[in-house]
């Protein structure tokens, strides 16, 4: 699977809009874009995920480059809930029949 | 829906010793893994199951790490003998047979080994 780069960490305001970057420029055409996001002492969970358009869901935005080099996951109005380490990962296809591949991910804090 | 069912949460042992972990997966899910969290890294990988075969085990320490799904549902993963180094968090997760979306994790079982 392809690598993917994130910060280590990134804080927020409570009902602040957060954008969580990853970049992932060796890309392959048919990788997909997943993020989970993994809250203290529990299993992660999905997010949301793309291949290249923009896409929405109740819990995120993701916003992928034209090139498709880099995405952005979004949330909106970030709550205290939203604290966790979030996973940006590529799959060859959907990650459902697909072993995931984590890297360190991005925690981010949210300060009420 | 319930989802993945772990147990034991917790779990201290001393090195050398023997330890079974158990994973019952959401109704009708066909694929099962096994992921080894250790502190301040993401999960990694340790076994994959269709449905009750294998599909990748390449990361399984085979010489002291053993998983069965039996009958296609409940998994257990031993470790026989445990090194300080197994201390970590067990994660299951399962997803549908296709074109699934996405993988639902259970809670996880933190085991110590001392």
């Amino acid at each position: 699977d392809a690598k993917t780069t994130q910060p280590n960490s990134m804080e927020s305001n409570e009902e602040e809009p957060v954008h969580l970057p990853c970049n992932h420029s060796t890309i392959s055409g048919t990788d997909y874009i997943h993020w989970y996001r993994q809250l203290p002492s529990q299993g992660p969970e999905y997010v949301i995920h793309g291949l290249t358009s923009n896409v929405n869901n109740r819990m995120a935005s993701l916003a992928i480059a034209e090139d498709r080099k880099s995405s952005t996951l979004i949330l909106h109005r970030a709550t205290l809930r939203d604290a966790a380490v979030y996973y940006c990962i590529l799959t060859l296809g959907n990650s459902g029949n697909t072993p995931l591949v984590f890297g360190k991910g991005t925690r981010l804090s949210v300060i009420a | 829906e319930a989802g993945v069912a772990q147990s034991p949460r917790y779990k201290i042992i001393e090195k050398r010793q023997s330890v079974a972990f158990w994973c019952n997966p959401i109704s009708g899910h066909a694929t099962l893994y096994w992921y080894q969290q250790i502190l301040g890294q993401g999960p990694k990988l340790l076994i994959q199951f269709q449905n009750n075969g294998v599909v990748d085990d390449s990361q399984l320490p085979k010489d002291r790490f053993s998983a069965e799904r039996l009958k296609g549902v409940d998994s257990t993963l031993k470790i026989q003998p445990a090194k300080l180094e197994d201390s970590a968090v067990y994660l299951c997760a399962s997803s549908q047979a296709g074109l699934a979306d996405t993988q639902y994790f259970g809670p996880g079982t933190r085991l110590t080994v001392l």
